[in-house]
């Protein structure tokens, strides 16, 4: 079946660096790609998404890239920041309102002070 | 407006024991979701409505029902606990009819089964 892999698990960067999370999907029909924060003890949120007709698209100190044809997609958070710190969750969507949303399992972000 | 609201927040069951847990959105979204998320884990697709008067099974449906009760309204029942299905369980919307992916996530019902 469709399945997201998400790497790593756990990372841990100096306040100020960058942080990459990485993310690869099986279903070639997805076509948006999402990128969810979620702080400890609260719903994940939205931060970044990037539909399939897209290389690249930036917000502030967020990025997302996408590779269709290597299907794979990654998240660039830079000049990090002690709030970065979370769970960070992607996820792939097919273009049929039935297909199903499949998230990757998760990468916990720690930014040391 | 509200968006996505869950009750109850917290709930302790024993096993064997029944419940039903609420959702609402008041955000007029055409699809509605259940997950459940373990202890460091990701989240994982329960069941699922596309539109009013659909419902699909998600990646782990076993041992749980739902019904969509009209468009606002989404609950996910437990007919019988098990401690496996100790876990916090979101609720989430989205507009996936007008091509609106971005799922919004309600805040969530802890539940744990003993």
């Amino acid at each position: 079946g469709e399945n997201v892999e998400q790497h790593p698990s756990t990372l841990s960067v100096q306040e100020g660096d960058s942080a990459v999370i990485k993310c690869t999907y099986s279903d070639s029909a997805s076509n948006y790609f999402p990128w969810y924060k979620q702080e400890l003890g609260k719903r994940p949120q939205l931060i970044i998404d990037i539909r399939s007709n897209v290389g690249e698209k930036k917000d502030q100190r967020i990025a997302v890239t996408l590779n269709k044809t290597a299907k794979h997609f990654s998240l660039h958070i830079t000049e990090t920041q002690p709030e970065d710190s979370a769970v960070y969750f992607c996820a792939a969507i097919g273009y049929s309102s039935a297909s199903k949303i499949i998230f990757g399992s998760g990468t916990r972000l720690s930014i040391r002070p | 407006n509200a968006g996505v609201t869950q009750t109850p927040k917290f709930q302790v069951l024993k096993t064997g024991q029944s419940m039903t847990l609420q959702c609402a959105q008041d955000m007029n979204h055409n699809s509605m979701y259940w997950y459940r998320q373990d202890p460091g884990m990701g989240l994982r697709l329960i069941y699922y409505s596309a539109s009013e008067g659909t419902t699909d099974k998600g990646e782990v449906p076993n041992g749980y029902n739902v019904s969509r009760l009209n468009k606002r309204e989404f609950s996910l029942r437990l007919e019988s606990a098990a401690p496996s299905q100790t876990s916090v369980y979101f609720c989430a919307s989205s507009d996936r009819g007008a091509n609106q992916e971005t799922q919004y996530f309600g805040p969530g019902t802890r539940l744990l089964v003993l």
